[in-house]
């Protein structure tokens, strides 16, 4: 069964730093682009971050360009987002999705989230 | 980038009827939508994707179409387990933008 589960979440100052990573398997990770999409309290989805198969193309919302990266490790089954310049507005759940092979498309599996509260 | 507006943002209906919710885009394409089922305090589920094509062990009752700039996603035959916020987003191009939600309660 495809597996995904977020890890790196926690309550942290504006201004400070975090890395949230996401465990794939299940699956042959290296063959799917991977995501990452947050929802805020009480609020929609937003997505943040695409990665392609290869890391070859990156993609980010505007909200966070600048800001956070990220990254996979196809050897490890790993995708990570470094979330940089943390403001209270990235306050939310950040959820890693699989996409498919394209480098857009949708996003069939979810993990279950890693909570991240930016807070003075 | 393709911004996507979800209506309404709150549906009440009783089991049986038949519900439908609409995505209007910014901008005119075809096929690169997806539609997600929120439970609270779940991840969202992939329902539907290229507007129309029914995620593997989702309910036949769920169905999209459109085309354009209207998409819509449908319910028929409303059951309990219904009960939960749907979103609709498109993949068009790499905002990949979500719909407002559609909170689905039961009267």
């Amino acid at each position: 069964d495809v597996q995904l589960v977020e890890s790196g979440g926690g309550l942290v100052k504006p201004g400070t730093s975090l890395r949230l990573s996401c465990t794939a398997s299940g699956f042959t990770f290296d063959s799917y682009t991977m995501n990452w999409v947050r929802q805020a309290p009480g609020k929609g989805l937003e997505w943040v971050s695409a990665i392609s198969t290869t890391g070859g193309y990156i993609y980010y919302a505007d909200s966070v360009t600048g800001r956070f990266t990220i990254s996979r490790d196809n050897a490890a089954n790993l995708l990570y987002l470094h979330l940089n310049n943390l403001k209270d507005e990235d306050t939310a759940v950040y959820f890693c999705a699989r996409g498919q092979a394209a480098v857009r498309g949708p996003l069939h599996f979810w993990g279950q989230g890693t909570r991240v509260t930016v807070s003075s | 980038d393709i911004q996507m507006t979800q209506s309404p943002s709150t549906l009440s209906a009783s089991v049986g009827d038949s519900v439908t919710i609409t995505c209007r885009a910014s901008q005119s394409f075809n096929d690169w939508v997806a539609w997600y089922q929120q439970k609270p305090g779940r991840a969202p589920t992939l329902l539907i994707y290229k507007t129309s094509i029914l995620e593997s062990g989702v309910p036949s009752r769920f169905s999209g179409s459109g085309s354009g700039t209207d998409f819509s996603l449908t319910i028929n035959s409303l059951q309990p387990e219904d009960c939960a916020t749907y979103y609709c987003q498109q993949y068009k191009d790499y905002s990949l933008a979500f719909g407002q939600g559609t909170k689905v309660e039961i009267k």
